[in-house]
């Protein structure tokens, strides 16, 4: 059973551009979240997606925006990149169903930018 | 509005010893709480969970975390270190009447394992 899977692994981009990132959820979960990792920090919420629409938001500007698929697969893109957006960005999955209150993550795409 | 204080970035422990993380947490009801563990360049692997069964938690290798209403804590431990536990530990918390689960994080502990 496949887990969480992000890509890419790395990624290095320059100020100003605009950067996509990927995520494919454990296989029966049906909602994803998105969270940024600074250095030395812990995870801060980007926001969360449930039948291919965003339920939640956390405080980040509207740069950071998202999409889920029917798929459930889910991407984040991030415009107008500055150097303070470089992270760790996280994609985790869940179940609503389930109601466990699990999420389960996958290994984060570590974006530089330059 | 609720947060979570993880007290002391950084844990030196030696292999064989106790270790004990802690983590206490401000809400305006009981949250559901979690912890977390992250190896160099990994993603986040979940230890164990509280959602208002048991007070006391077991999670895997080895590690439980005790609910305290009364101090609103949730202190890790677990007996003897290894020298794979050495890695970044978050707490974190959601709220109950939250179905979508959406976590706030703390700033997280840096665990150092000697020999």
């Amino acid at each position: 059973d496949a887990g969480v899977t992000q890509s890419p692994t790395h990624l290095i981009k320059t100020r100003g551009q605009q950067v996509t990132l990927r995520c494919s959820p454990k296989s029966g979960h049906d909602t994803v979240s998105w969270y940024q990792q600074a250095l030395g920090q812990g995870p801060q919420f980007i926001f969360q997606y449930y039948e291919e629409e965003e339920r939640q938001r956390g405080n980040f500007p509207d740069r950071f925006s998202g999409h889920q698929f029917p798929n459930y697969s889910s991407e984040l893109n991030v415009n107008a990149l500055l150097l303070g957006d470089s992270a760790l960005y996280l994609c985790a999955s869940s179940s609503l169903a389930a109601s466990s209150y699990e999420q389960y993550f996958g290994p984060g795409t570590r974006l530089t930018v330059t | 509005a609720q947060s979570v204080t993880q007290l002391g970035s950084h844990v030196s422990v030696s292999e064989g010893a106790l270790v004990l993380l802690r983590c206490n947490y401000s809400s305006s009801v009981p949250p559901y709480l979690f912890w977390y563990v992250q190896y160099p360049n990994q993603g986040l692997q979940l230890l164990l969970k509280y959602t208002s069964a048991a007070t006391l938690v077991k999670g895997i290798n080895g590690f439980e975390a005790e609910f305290k209403k009364s101090e609103t804590s949730f202190h890790l431990t677990k007996p003897s270190a290894h020298m794979s536990d050495a890695a970044e530990y978050f707490c974190a918390v959601s709220k109950p009447t939250d179905s979508w689960g959406k976590l706030q994080f703390g700033a997280g502990t840096q665990v150092v394992v000697t020999p």
